[in-house]
Order: C-alpha cells, then structure tokens, then sequence
C-alpha cells in the first residue's frame, strides 16, 4: 500500500494540551500534507511541506518531515476543543498522480 | 471565493438502484477528484479529472461506477447498479493543477445502500 499510516489512530487530551500526531510512509515523495475532517465535514487543508523541508509552522500548527526515517508528525499546541476532529496526512508520492490518504488519526480534545 | 459544492448532501437507496452525485468545483481550478471514504478510513481516489479529460480511473469500479466532467467545469458520479458496500461518503474535491496544489474539498454526499 502506498498510503500512509498515522499514529495514534485515536487520541484524547484535556483543553490547552499538546497534541502530536506521526505519520510513517514508504516511498519517495513531492510533498506530505495534512488535512483535518470534522464529523461529518469535508476534509480541509492545514499544511503541506515539500520533501526539501524539515519543518513547518502555521498557527498552533508544527509540522516536522523527516524523509530519511520517512516519517512526519503533526504538533497541535495549546490545543481547543474546536480542534476535536480527524487529521489526515495525505502523500504526494514521487510518480504518482494523486494524494494517497491515511486511515487518520481521531483527536478528542476535552474541554 | 466560494467552495467546492455538492449534492445532494445525504441519498438514501436500496441495492441495485442507481444514484448520480453532482459537483461544481471552485472556479478555475483545473483539476478535479472523486473520492469514496468508508467510514472509519481516510478517502480512496476513484477518478481524476484534469480539464475534462481522465487522469487517472484505476481505482473506479467501472463496471458500476462512470463519471464525466462535461466542459471542464462541473462533474458527475454515477452508481449503477448500487451495492451494500457502496456506502460511504463520497467527496469531491479541486485544485488549480494537479501536482504539490492544496485540495479543496466538498462537504461530501453520504451514500446509504440498505
């Protein structure tokens, strides 16, 4: 499979804590992006880091790309309860011609 | 701007029926994607479209499963005939072009086969 795994699959955490998310793949890529799904939403865009970077921030958003351990993770600081929701890391791969999507990471944050 | 709509947002059918999804992307965005998210997992590509033309369809069921993207603007996808396993979300998504662009999705038709 091309896509790639998060982890956690689910996590819960008290309002104004960090949240972290990781995401492994395995094989080459353009770019990882990252994108949040509310329940029964649409999926909406929060990051996209290129192969060449190591890190991103946007917001209360960090994200890390490590391509030698193919791996990134998604840092959400001083975390609300408007963040409950799903988070997808989503793959460009190199050669591909399309996104290939995660089984994502469900993030319940307590208020 | 305004974003990526679709309809209707919920259908509810029983197998072997048919059932089309309708989506008008953002303007001027070149590409458009079909996705199929079963619950509890992330989306599955079914059909890329870039202007009007077919980019990739390898993961559309196409014994069942046609879309079309008429004057490269707004999209069809259609279900005949509809099994139980086809229920899931369906979301349409765009973007300006097709490689390292965001995705902007729709708020996603949810697909129930009984």
């Amino acid at each position: 499979s091309q896509q790639g795994e998060e982890d956690p699959q689910a996590l819960s955490i008290q309002e104004g804590e960090n949240a972290t998310m990781n995401c492994s793949y395995k094989t080459s890529i353009n770019n990882l992006q990252w994108y949040r799904q509310n329940s029964g939403r649409g999926l909406v865009h929060l990051i996209l880091i290129r192969s060449n970077e190591r890190e991103k921030h946007s917001g209360r958003l960090r994200v890390t790309l490590d391509t030698s351990k193919k791996s990134s993770s998604l840092l959400i600081t001083a975390s609300r309860a408007a963040d409950t929701a799903s988070y997808f890391c989503a793959t460009d791969f190199t050669g591909a011609n399309n996104l290939f999507f995660g089984t994502g990471t469900r993030l319940t944050v307590i208020p | 701007e305004a974003g990526v709509a679709q309809s209707p947002r919920y259908k509810i059918i029983e197998k072997r029926q048919s059932v089309a999804f309708w989506c008008n992307p953002i303007s001027g965005h070149a590409t458009l994607y079909w996705y199929q998210q079963i619950l509890g997992q992330g989306p599955k590509l079914l059909i890329q479209f870039q202007n009007n033309g077919v980019v990739d369809d390898s993961q559309l069921p196409k014994d069942r499963f046609s879309a079309e993207r008429l004057k490269g603007v707004d999209s069809t996808l259609k279900i005949q005939p509809a099994k139980l396993e086809d229920s899931a979300v369906y979301l349409c998504a765009s973007s300006l072009e097709r490689r390292g662009h965001t995705q902007y999705f729709g708020p996603g038709t949810r697909l129930t086969v009984l």
